[in-house]
């Protein structure tokens, strides 16, 4: 079936430092690829989305890209905040799987100042 | 717009106990997700609604598990009787119909403690 692993977290930065959270994905079809955000003591937000190959999502500062040759969906983020620190997850909709989304286990991000 | 609203936001029951848990989608959101999430782990589907028909409920344990949507609208979520390893967070999302590049907005989630 579709599945999503990302790397384990957390993920612990210093302000201003590059994040990078990896995600690979297995999915019947052709999926469409996401990444969710959770504040402390928040519902899961959408962050940013891709639907084909080679589109770049990109949102507050995060991007990612849809690389269908290593099914990856990488999120990247140049300079973080301690804003950011959140729980992360990568997320897939595919047509084998009745397009319901299906999640990774989450990536929790620290940024310290 | 108002969001995904769930209630209650904390429980606690003693094993063997029911409980329910309510979610009221965004006006207009066709498509209705329940999700059970473990601490450490991803969301995991329990049930999708498509209207107030059932579109996939291959992960819910029917045998103490259930779930309606009546009118299309609001949905409640049943537990009857609850055991440990039920405890988790129990998320409700909205979607405004199926489809590939369709987000899900999600609400702040019912966090279940089965003592």
């Amino acid at each position: 079936g579709d599945s999503v692993t990302q790397m384990e977290g957390p993920v612990t930065l210093s302000e201003e430092a590059f994040l990078t959270i990896n995600c690979t994905y297995t999915a019947t079809g052709y999926p469409s690829l996401f990444w969710y955000v959770q504040y402390p003591g928040e519902g899961l937000q959408l962050l940013l989305k891709a639907t084909k190959a080679d589109d770049k999502g990109s949102n507050k500062g995060f991007e990612a890209t849809y690389r269908k040759e290593t099914t990856s969906f990488h999120l990247e983020k140049g300079s973080v905040q301690v804003s950011d620190s959140a729980v992360y997850f990568c997320a897939l909709s595919a047509p084998g799987g009745s397009y319901i989304p299906t999640f990774g286990r989450g990536t929790s991000l620290i940024v310290h100042p | 717009e108002a969001g995904v609203a769930q209630s209650p936001r904390y429980k606690i029951i003693e094993k063997r106990q029911s409980v329910a848990f309510w979610c009221n989608p965004i006006s207009g959101h066709a498509t209705l997700y329940w999700y059970q999430q473990i601490l450490g782990q991803g969301p995991k589907l329990l049930i999708q609604f498509q209207n107030n028909g059932v579109v996939d409920d291959s992960q819910l344990p029917k045998d103490r598990f259930s779930a309606e949507r009546l009118k299309g609208v609001d949905s409640t979520l049943k537990i009857q009787p609850a055991k440990l390893e039920d405890s988790a967070v129990y998320l409700c999302a909205s979607s405004l119909d199926l489809g590939r590049a369709t987000e899900a907005f999600f609400g702040q989630g019912t966090r279940l403690t089965v003592v």
